[in-house]
Protein backbone atom coordinates (compact mmCIF):
# COMPACT_ATOMS: atom_id res chain seq x y z
CA UNK A 1 0.00 0.00 0.00
CA UNK A 2 1.19 3.60 -0.30
CA UNK A 3 2.20 5.50 2.98
CA UNK A 4 1.35 8.90 3.20
CA UNK A 5 3.39 10.91 5.77
CA UNK A 6 2.31 13.97 7.43
CA UNK A 7 4.56 16.74 8.66
CA UNK A 8 4.18 18.38 11.15
CA UNK A 9 2.23 16.42 13.16
CA UNK A 10 1.25 19.06 15.17
CA UNK A 11 1.03 22.88 14.95
CA UNK A 12 0.61 25.79 16.55
CA UNK A 13 -0.54 28.99 14.95
CA UNK A 14 -1.86 32.22 15.87
CA UNK A 15 -5.31 33.87 13.88
CA UNK A 16 -4.02 35.88 10.55
CA UNK A 17 -0.97 33.27 10.32
CA UNK A 18 -0.09 31.60 6.90
CA UNK A 19 0.79 28.32 7.77
CA UNK A 20 1.60 25.14 5.56
CA UNK A 21 1.46 21.52 5.87
CA UNK A 22 3.08 18.49 3.56
CA UNK A 23 1.78 15.51 2.79
CA UNK A 24 4.58 12.65 0.97
CA UNK A 25 3.69 9.77 -1.14
CA UNK A 26 5.63 6.74 -0.52
CA UNK A 27 5.67 6.53 -4.50
CA UNK A 28 4.11 8.74 -7.26
CA UNK A 29 0.65 9.39 -7.10
CA UNK A 30 0.66 12.13 -10.16
CA UNK A 31 -2.33 14.66 -8.87
CA UNK A 32 -4.40 11.71 -6.79
CA UNK A 33 -4.31 13.58 -3.71
CA UNK A 34 -7.07 15.15 -1.21
CA UNK A 35 -7.41 17.39 1.41
CA UNK A 36 -9.82 16.95 4.76
CA UNK A 37 -10.54 19.34 7.36
CA UNK A 38 -11.49 17.44 11.17
CA UNK A 39 -13.24 19.08 13.78
CA UNK A 40 -13.54 17.05 16.62
CA UNK A 41 -16.78 14.92 17.04
CA UNK A 42 -17.43 15.73 13.06
CA UNK A 43 -17.04 14.40 9.97
CA UNK A 44 -13.96 15.21 7.42
CA UNK A 45 -15.01 17.70 5.13
CA UNK A 46 -13.12 17.84 1.54
CA UNK A 47 -11.46 20.80 1.26
CA UNK A 48 -8.84 20.54 -1.44
CA UNK A 49 -9.36 17.08 -4.78
CA UNK A 50 -6.93 16.75 -7.08
CA UNK A 51 -4.06 18.34 -5.35
CA UNK A 52 -5.25 22.00 -6.28
CA UNK A 53 -8.88 21.96 -6.79
CA UNK A 54 -10.62 23.97 -4.79
CA UNK A 55 -14.55 21.77 -3.49
CA UNK A 56 -17.16 24.17 -4.03
CA UNK A 57 -17.71 26.14 -0.64
CA UNK A 58 -14.48 25.90 0.71
CA UNK A 59 -12.97 29.60 1.39
CA UNK A 60 -9.92 30.62 -0.84
CA UNK A 61 -7.84 30.84 2.03
CA UNK A 62 -7.47 27.23 1.45
CA UNK A 63 -5.12 26.07 -1.25
CA UNK A 64 -2.85 23.28 -2.33
CA UNK A 65 0.01 22.40 -4.93
CA UNK A 66 1.93 19.36 -5.50
CA UNK A 67 2.20 16.46 -7.68
CA UNK A 68 4.57 13.05 -7.81
CA UNK A 69 5.11 12.53 -4.50
CA UNK A 70 5.44 15.99 -2.84
CA UNK A 71 2.03 18.13 -1.67
CA UNK A 72 1.37 20.85 0.43
CA UNK A 73 -1.63 22.48 1.99
CA UNK A 74 -1.78 25.72 2.27
CA UNK A 75 -4.14 28.42 4.69
CA UNK A 76 -3.06 31.92 4.08
CA UNK A 77 -4.60 33.81 7.07
CA UNK A 78 -5.27 31.60 9.61
CA UNK A 79 -9.57 32.20 11.12
CA UNK A 80 -10.39 30.76 14.67
CA UNK A 81 -12.67 28.22 12.98
CA UNK A 82 -9.76 26.72 10.96
CA UNK A 83 -8.14 24.92 14.27
CA UNK A 84 -8.66 21.10 13.25
CA UNK A 85 -7.19 18.08 11.98
CA UNK A 86 -6.39 17.83 8.67
CA UNK A 87 -5.90 14.96 6.63
CA UNK A 88 -4.00 14.03 3.26
CA UNK A 89 -5.33 10.86 1.54
CA UNK A 90 -3.77 9.27 -1.87
CA UNK A 91 -6.52 8.14 -4.70
CA UNK A 92 -4.09 7.09 -7.25
CA UNK A 93 -3.78 3.26 -5.93
CA UNK A 94 -7.52 1.80 -5.72
CA UNK A 95 -6.85 0.84 -1.55
CA UNK A 96 -6.93 4.78 -0.44
CA UNK A 97 -4.64 5.77 2.45
CA UNK A 98 -4.74 8.82 4.73
CA UNK A 99 -2.15 10.50 6.08
CA UNK A 100 -1.90 10.48 10.00
CA UNK A 101 -3.05 14.28 10.52
CA UNK A 102 -1.95 17.39 11.15
CA UNK A 103 -3.58 18.86 14.02
CA UNK A 104 -3.58 22.75 14.40
CA UNK A 105 -3.79 24.60 17.55
CA UNK A 106 -4.46 27.61 18.35
CA UNK A 107 -0.91 29.47 20.05
CA UNK B 1 -30.03 18.68 0.49
CA UNK B 2 -27.13 16.01 -0.09
CA UNK B 3 -27.31 13.81 3.02
CA UNK B 4 -26.01 10.31 4.12
CA UNK B 5 -27.07 8.99 7.23
CA UNK B 6 -25.55 6.29 8.66
CA UNK B 7 -27.18 3.22 11.28
CA UNK B 8 -26.51 0.15 12.57
CA UNK B 9 -23.99 0.32 15.15
CA UNK B 10 -23.61 -0.62 18.57
CA UNK B 11 -22.27 -2.82 21.04
CA UNK B 12 -21.24 -6.55 20.49
CA UNK B 13 -19.25 -9.24 21.38
CA UNK B 14 -15.99 -10.53 19.99
CA UNK B 15 -16.41 -12.63 16.96
CA UNK B 16 -19.84 -11.22 16.66
CA UNK B 17 -21.23 -9.44 13.74
CA UNK B 18 -23.00 -6.44 12.86
CA UNK B 19 -24.36 -4.69 9.49
CA UNK B 20 -23.94 -0.80 9.18
CA UNK B 21 -26.54 0.65 6.56
CA UNK B 22 -25.66 4.96 4.74
CA UNK B 23 -29.05 5.78 3.31
CA UNK B 24 -28.19 8.64 0.55
CA UNK B 25 -30.57 11.42 -0.53
CA UNK B 26 -30.44 14.81 -2.47
CA UNK B 27 -27.93 13.41 -5.36
CA UNK B 28 -28.20 10.72 -7.78
CA UNK B 29 -26.99 7.48 -5.16
CA UNK B 30 -26.66 4.99 -8.36
CA UNK B 31 -23.99 7.26 -10.02
CA UNK B 32 -21.29 6.98 -7.82
CA UNK B 33 -18.82 5.14 -5.91
CA UNK B 34 -19.00 4.80 -2.28
CA UNK B 35 -16.68 4.45 0.65
CA UNK B 36 -16.66 3.34 4.04
CA UNK B 37 -13.46 4.95 6.18
CA UNK B 38 -13.33 4.38 10.28
CA UNK B 39 -11.82 6.13 12.95
CA UNK B 40 -10.91 5.60 16.18
CA UNK B 41 -11.51 7.92 18.52
CA UNK B 42 -8.62 9.96 19.41
CA UNK B 43 -7.15 8.55 16.13
CA UNK B 44 -6.49 9.02 12.20
CA UNK B 45 -8.89 8.13 9.36
CA UNK B 46 -8.39 5.10 8.25
CA UNK B 47 -9.78 3.46 4.93
CA UNK B 48 -12.05 0.11 4.67
CA UNK B 49 -13.96 -0.49 1.26
CA UNK B 50 -15.32 1.10 -1.40
CA UNK B 51 -17.92 -0.02 -4.35
CA UNK B 52 -18.59 1.28 -8.03
CA UNK B 53 -21.85 2.83 -8.91
CA UNK B 54 -23.12 -0.58 -9.84
CA UNK B 55 -21.29 -3.05 -7.50
CA UNK B 56 -19.64 -4.70 -10.15
CA UNK B 57 -15.85 -3.56 -8.52
CA UNK B 58 -15.68 -3.89 -5.12
CA UNK B 59 -11.97 -3.10 -2.84
CA UNK B 60 -11.27 -3.87 0.86
CA UNK B 61 -8.49 -2.77 2.84
CA UNK B 62 -6.42 -5.53 4.19
CA UNK B 63 -7.69 -5.66 7.89
CA UNK B 64 -11.37 -5.92 6.19
CA UNK B 65 -11.06 -8.46 3.70
CA UNK B 66 -12.63 -11.78 4.20
CA UNK B 67 -15.00 -10.32 7.14
CA UNK B 68 -16.24 -7.08 5.96
CA UNK B 69 -18.42 -7.36 2.56
CA UNK B 70 -19.30 -3.83 1.13
CA UNK B 71 -23.09 -4.07 -0.88
CA UNK B 72 -25.19 -1.33 -2.14
CA UNK B 73 -29.09 -1.39 -3.26
CA UNK B 74 -29.01 1.49 -6.02
CA UNK B 75 -33.32 0.88 -5.70
CA UNK B 76 -33.26 2.17 -2.01
CA UNK B 77 -30.16 4.89 -1.92
CA UNK B 78 -28.74 2.48 0.44
CA UNK B 79 -25.01 1.41 1.06
CA UNK B 80 -24.29 -1.80 3.60
CA UNK B 81 -21.18 -2.64 4.92
CA UNK B 82 -21.50 -6.06 6.62
CA UNK B 83 -19.30 -7.06 9.28
CA UNK B 84 -18.52 -10.66 10.72
CA UNK B 85 -15.88 -11.82 13.14
CA UNK B 86 -15.52 -8.70 14.81
CA UNK B 87 -12.55 -8.02 16.83
CA UNK B 88 -11.81 -5.33 19.67
CA UNK B 89 -9.11 -3.61 16.73
CA UNK B 90 -12.70 -3.51 14.97
CA UNK B 91 -14.07 -0.78 17.39
CA UNK B 92 -14.27 2.96 15.87
CA UNK B 93 -16.97 5.30 14.51
CA UNK B 94 -17.62 4.36 10.64
CA UNK B 95 -18.39 6.52 8.22
CA UNK B 96 -19.44 6.44 4.58
CA UNK B 97 -18.38 9.22 2.06
CA UNK B 98 -19.89 9.54 -1.53
CA UNK B 99 -17.16 10.65 -4.28
CA UNK B 100 -18.55 12.75 -6.56
CA UNK B 101 -15.55 14.54 -7.82
CA UNK B 102 -12.65 13.55 -9.44
CA UNK B 103 -9.42 12.09 -8.02
CA UNK B 104 -11.26 10.44 -5.59
CA UNK B 105 -12.17 13.30 -3.58
CA UNK B 106 -14.72 12.40 -0.41
CA UNK B 107 -17.25 14.91 -1.50
CA UNK B 108 -20.10 13.92 0.98
CA UNK B 109 -19.54 12.04 4.32
CA UNK B 110 -22.27 10.47 6.73
CA UNK B 111 -22.18 11.70 10.75
CA UNK B 112 -20.65 8.74 11.38
CA UNK B 113 -22.17 5.36 13.91
CA UNK B 114 -19.96 3.86 16.29
CA UNK B 115 -19.10 0.15 16.23
CA UNK B 116 -17.81 -0.84 19.93
CA UNK B 117 -16.79 -4.56 20.26
CA UNK B 118 -16.64 -5.51 23.27
CA UNK B 119 -17.06 -8.81 25.95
Amino acid sequence: DIQMTQSPSSLSASVGDRVTITCRASQSISSYLNWYQQKPGKAPKLLIYAASSLQSGVPSRFSGSGSGTDFTLTISSLLPEDFATYYCQQTYSTRYTFGQGTKLEIK
Amino acid sequence: EVQLVESGGGLVQPGGSLRLSCVASGFTFSSYWMHWVRQVPGKGLVWVSGINSDGSTIIYADSAKGRFTISRDNAKNTLYLQMNSLRAEDTAVYYCASVRVVAGGMDVWGQGTTVTVSS
